[in-house]
Formats: C-alpha cells, sequence, structure tokens
C-alpha cells in the first residue's frame, strides 16, 4: 500500500502568517489523486483539495495544492483564525485507498 | 442538501458484531459509491473501504486490517449503507464515518460530504 508521510507533524503559526504543508507518498500516486482535509475537534473531515491542486467547492483561494509523483503541498498564504486544525492527506488513484499521519496547525 | 447520518454505535465486547448504518438523502443515492472511513480518538483518519453503485456490480473494497471481517452493504430503495462489523477486537474502537463516493468505478474526485460520525467502542 501507498504510505503518506506528512510533514512537519506540528505547525506553530501566528494568524496572517504563510503554511506550507508536506505530503510525501512511498510511491507515485497516480493520476495525482491526491486530496486535502482540514478537521477541526468534534468535526468531520471537509475537502479542501482534490487532483493534487483543485479547490473544492466553497473553499477560499488561499488554500492551494501543488505537486506530482511522490511530493505534494498544501499551502494556505495568510492564516485566518479558523484556519488552526489538522490537516490529512489522502491518496485514492490506487487500491487500498490510504491518509497520511495529518499535521497540526496551531496558533503559536 | 447532501446529508449523511450514521447510526448504530455503541459499546461491544471483543469478539462480538455490530452493525452501522448511514442513512442518506439530498441526492439519488444509487448514483454513487459510499464509503466508511474510520478514526481512533486522537489518531488520523483510516480508510475502511468502499461500495460500487449497482451499475458496477454493488462491489466492494477493503483496507487491509479489516478485509475478511467487516462487510459494506447498501440498500438502495432506502438510501442508506451498512458497515457489519465481525470479529470486533479493541483496535477498531474508533469514531466511523460513511461518505459519499464516486459515480464511477474508481474514485475520482475525493471526499466531499461527510457524515457526522459514529462511535463504536470495543471492551470488556
Amino acid at each position: 500500500e501507498i504510505v503518506l508521510t506528512q510533514s512537519p507533524g506540528t505547525l506553530s503559526l501566528s494568524p496572517g502568517e504563510r503554511a506550507s504543508l508536506s505530503c510525501r507518498a512511498s510511491q507515485s500516486v497516480s493520476n495525482k489523486y491526491l486530496a486535502w482535509y482540514q478537521q477541526k475537534p468534534g468535526q468531520a473531515p471537509r475537502l479542501l483539495i482534490y487532483g493534487a491542486s483543485s479547490r473544492a467547492t466553497g473553499i477560499p483561494d488561499r488554500f492551494s495544492g501543488s505537486g506530482s509523483g511522490t511530493d505534494y503541498t498544501l499551502i494556505i498564504s495568510r492564516l485566518e483564525p479558523e484556519d488552526f486544525a489538522v490537516y490529512s492527506c489522502q491518496q485514492y488513484g490506487t487500491l487500498p485507498l490510504t491518509f497520511g499521519g495529518g499535521t497540526k496547525v496551531e496558533i503559536k | 442538501e447532501v446529508q449523511l447520518v450514521e447510526s448504530g454505535g455503541g459499546l461491544v465486547q471483543p469478539g462480538r458484531s455490530l452493525r452501522l448504518s448511514c442513512t442518506a438523502s439530498g441526492f439519488t443515492f444509487g448514483d454513487y459509491a459510499m464509503n466508511w472511513v474510520r478514526q481512533a480518538p486522537g489518531k488520523g483518519l483510516e480508510w475502511v473501504g468502499f461500495i460500487r453503485r449497482e451499475t458496477y456490480g454493488g462491489t466492494t473494497e477493503y483496507g487491509a486490517s479489516v478485509e475478511g471481517r467487516f462487510t459494506i452493504s447498501r440498500d438502495d430503495s432506502k438510501s442508506i449503507a451498512y458497515l457489519q462489523m465481525n470479529s470486533l477486537k479493541t483496535e477498531d474502537t474508533a469514531f466511523y464515518y460513511c461518505s459519499r463516493g464516486t459515480p464511477y468505478y474508481y474514485e475520482t474526485s475525493g471526499y466531499q460530504y461527510w457524515g457526522q460520525g459514529t462511535l463504536v467502542t470495543v471492551s470488556s
């Protein structure tokens, strides 16, 4: 199975700063089928990005995704107070589908 | 509005069985695959499996940790997806989420719609 490794585990930043989150796959992700999710305590995940770089419906343009092959990045250009959460990547190009372990973006 | 509501969670002893339901509304249920994803308390997300639409035979795929113990099924007439969990282990303790999948054979665009989750606790 494709193992997704996210780094860093925790990112401590202030509102207004830029966040860069990494998701590295143990093998190439087929068709760039890589998604990013945001999750807040007690809530279900929220789809942010699919296909590595396409924003899901209703997602602000401060969220952007990029990457190919085995290396993918989620950028939050300017952190808003509501962006402090856990972010997880998922590859859905190869069975079994897999998720990364998550990156927590916390307020510094 | 798409809505997914999980039910059936609770406390169960190791080795026993439990069936979760995911009741859908706001879309044509039979046109989509349905997924199950779980999350142990304080841990990351884990894909459990999915069931394709009947157009593709309603076939299923599972993660390695549940293959052979869990079974996903669907009743399109009731707009419900099920997760039958047998031979439960303490490590199956988690919040279980259903999500709407793809209308195609393989997932193509991530999981846009999720339920609120239901907690399954496996303990003696």
